[in-house]
């Protein structure tokens, strides 16, 4: 039962146009979500959050967008930047503080 | 302030015998959680621990796997009797008390690699 989904396994994107990573979920019990970044050999870096009250955050380059009635959100990167490249990681909970349910995650790559 | 530690870092054995995984949280933080993850798979959920209680263990198999947060140490997860399907990376997360109404990020450790021969 995959309650979180990330459609795309991998996305290639030229440096300093936008990145769009996706993300579907199932469970109408989430209240909040988080987007991970991972390089290979380390742990996951937390990014950025949004609430279910709210439908944009935005912090610098990175932006998400959580549309409820659609059970989607995203994550934009403006300008992407090499150093991106990197599997980002969608993440919902459905009670605050407590366990985080994962996407398999999407592969970006920013070519220079 | 350090991070979430984790060790060992990479850890091989062989089959039927047991691994040892150890998370040491932030500084201030009260909260565990272990993560593992599959090749090609997201992290999935295993179990959440405050100091001397285990507060959500759904993720965690019934069998061979257990996991402590003791007053004083570490947080130890256990695998007896390993398997090759227990190969993963198994990640640690720690967050600090949790606020009435408030979400707390749950910082990652580097992870533990188990190779089961």
């Amino acid at each position: 039962d995959q309650q979180v989904k990330q459609n795309s396994p991998s996305l290639s994107v030229q440096e300093g146009r936008i990145s769009i990573l996706n993300c579907d979920y199932t469970n109408s019990m989430f209240d909040y979500f988080l987007w991970y970044k991972k390089y290979p050999a380390e742990g996951p870096t937390f990014l950025i959050s949004i609430s279910s009250i709210k439908d944009k955050n935005e912090d610098g380059r990175f932006t998400v967008f959580l549309n409820k009635s659609a059970k989607h959100l995203s994550l934009h990167i403006v300008p992407s930047q090499p150093g991106d490249s990197a599997v980002y990681f969608c993440a919902a909970s459905a009670e605050y503080g407590n366990k985080l349910v994962f996407g398999a995650g999407t592969i970006l790559r920013v070519k220079s | 302030n350090a991070g979430v530690m984790q060790n060992p870092r990479h850890l091989v054995r062989r089959r039927g015998q047991e691994a040892r995984l150890r998370c040491s949280p932030m500084k201030g933080h009260s909260h565990v959680y272990w993560y593992r993850q599959l090749p090609e798979e997201g992290l999935k959920f295993m179990v959440y621990l405050q100091k001397e209680n285990i507060i959500d263990e759904s993720g965690m198999p019934k069998e061979r796997f257990s996991a402590e947060f003791p007053k004083e140490g570490p947080s130890i997860l256990r695998i007896q009797q390993v398997v090759r399907g227990d190969s993963a990376a198994y990640f640690c997360a720690s967050s600090p008390l949790r606020l009435a109404g408030g979400y707390n990020e749950q910082f990652f450790g580097p992870g533990t690699r188990l190779t089961v021969l």
